[in-house]
């Protein structure tokens, strides 16, 4: 029982080029979300996706967009990488998201040179 | 929207001693305050939560006090061990869903031996 993969866990792009942060999780929760950690900046919220087929935007998702695939699986996509998006990506579940319990994977450390 | 402030961003202590981080928040409508722990090169992970309408909970040598009135809240480790060593995150949000977190910019423990 993995709870949230996250692939890959490393990348380096050169600017301009564009990947994409794959998430999967085994525990049928309905609620998808995708972070970003920074030095001293905590957790800022991207994107999230409260069920299949819906997502919005969360505080910080300029330069960024998502696909919720199936209940399972919710994609990361970055179209033109910039160095102000080297960072640590976190992908998370919870349960209909009002439980208030986030469920993390272990993260995509991505650099922008 | 909310504002989540956390201090002190590093903090190391004598295996033994207590341990206390202090968030405060800005939107007097916040009823929901999960703390995490994040160890290296993993994702956060949910350690204890309080709701507003309580003043404290314990579980086990972890404690989080509640002061409503200030807008403040802590995170009290008693009996630390070199286990306790990694990064905590406080955060806060109206309704207790995961959509609405805002995160602290986080703590560094160290505990040494």
């Amino acid at each position: 029982n993995a709870g949230v993969t996250q692939t890959p866990k490393f990348q380096v792009l050169k600017t301009g080029q564009s990947m994409t942060l794959q998430c999967a999780q085994d525990m049928n929760h309905n609620s998808m979300y995708w972070y970003r950690q920074d030095p001293g900046m905590g957790l800022r919220l991207i994107y999230y996706s409260a069920s299949e087929g819906t997502t919005d935007k969360g505080e910080v998702p300029n330069g960024y967009n998502v696909s919720r695939l199936n209940k399972r699986e919710f994609s990361l996509r970055l179209e033109s990488a910039a160095p102000s998006q080297t960072s640590v990506y976190f992908c998370a579940i919870s349960d209909r998201g009002n439980t208030g319990e986030l469920f993390f994977g272990e993260g995509s450390r991505l650099t922008v040179l | 929207g909310e504002n989540v402030e956390q201090h002190p961003s590093t903090l190391s202590v004598q295996e033994g001693d207590s341990a206390v981080i202090k968030c405060t928040y800005s939107d007097s409508a916040s009823n929901y305050f999960p703390w995490y722990k994040q160890e290296l090169g993993k994702g956060p992970q949910l350690i204890i939560d309080i709701r507003s309408n309580v003043g404290e909970k314990k579980d086990q040598r972890i404690a989080v006090t509640l002061n409503k009135t200030a807008k403040h809240f802590s995170l009290h480790i008693t009996e630390t061990q070199p286990e306790d060593s990694a990064v905590y995150f406080c955060a806060a949000s109206f309704s207790g869903s995961a959509r609405q977190l805002t995160f602290g910019s986080g703590t560094q423990l160290t505990v040494l031996p």
